[in-house]
């Protein structure tokens, strides 16, 4: 069955470290997303990608990069980590537009 | 500025009642509507929309209901059950990421957590 699927599931990591958070669907969607979710804020998105190649800025994309060198993979790279990223993070991806996004199973992500 | 919203951070029901979650939001331009339910340690999944040519949007026990005018719209599960226990988001998609050919961005709420009790 086509999936999506993130890794790694949980992660700790110092202030400073670069990190990066791995984004991978067989379902063969063009679209993909990044999501940080925090108490009261819902889910807020960090950058999305139409296709290999492309990609934009969300919402709260300040010390987040992301590449989309393949269909199948988003990987989120934190740069220089500080704690106000400590965060839930999703990845989901849908086919086109009108389509509904199908989320990973998410990456807790702690920086001391 | 929160174009989403979710007033009630969290909702009690009995079991065989209903339960109705709701959501506002500002921005106009908004034309399709969707809810998302979430259990603890998995991602969201998605449950039900509705566009905005519709006011009501109706899957067995789930119905969506849309007021325009009042730019709210509304979860409601009838009867509850225990199972239903998550955590709900609504979310919003702008019409522009359509006329950019571009694929659907949400904007999503704080969330409402329901507990169903036995």
């Amino acid at each position: 069955d086509a999936e999506i699927t993130q890794s790694p599931r949980h992660k700790i990591t110092e202030t400073g470290r670069q990190v990066t958070l791995a984004c991978h669907q067989t379902w063969n969607h063009n679209n993909m997303f990044w999501y940080r979710q925090d108490l009261g804020h819902g889910l807020r998105l960090i950058h999305y990608s139409y296709g290999v190649q492309d990609t934009n800025k969300g919402e709260v994309s300040d010390g987040y990069s992301v590449s989309r060198s393949n269909t199948e993979d988003l990987p989120l790279t934190l740069e220089s980590a500080a704690s106000s990223q400590t965060s839930v993070y999703f990845c989901a991806s849908s086919r086109g537009v009108w389509e509904t996004q199908y989320f990973g199973p998410g990456t807790r992500l702690l920086v001391l | 500025d929160q174009q989403v919203k979710q007033n009630s951070p969290s909702l009690s029901v009995q079991e065989g009642r209903i339960s109705i979650l709701n959501c506002d939001y500002t921005n106009s331009m908004f034309d399709y509507f969707l809810w998302y339910k979430k259990y603890p340690a998995e991602g969201p999944t998605f449950l039900i929309s509705i566009s905005s040519i519709k006011d009501k949007n109706e899957d067995g026990r789930f119905t969506v209901f849309l007021n325009k005018s009042a730019k709210h719209l509304s979860l409601h599960i009838v009867p509850s059950q225990p199972g239903d226990s998550a955590v709900y988001f609504c979310a919003a998609h702008s019409p522009k990421a359509m006329n950019n050919n571009a694929g659907n961005m949400l904007t999503f709420g704080g969330g409402t957590r329901l507990m169903v009790k036995p």
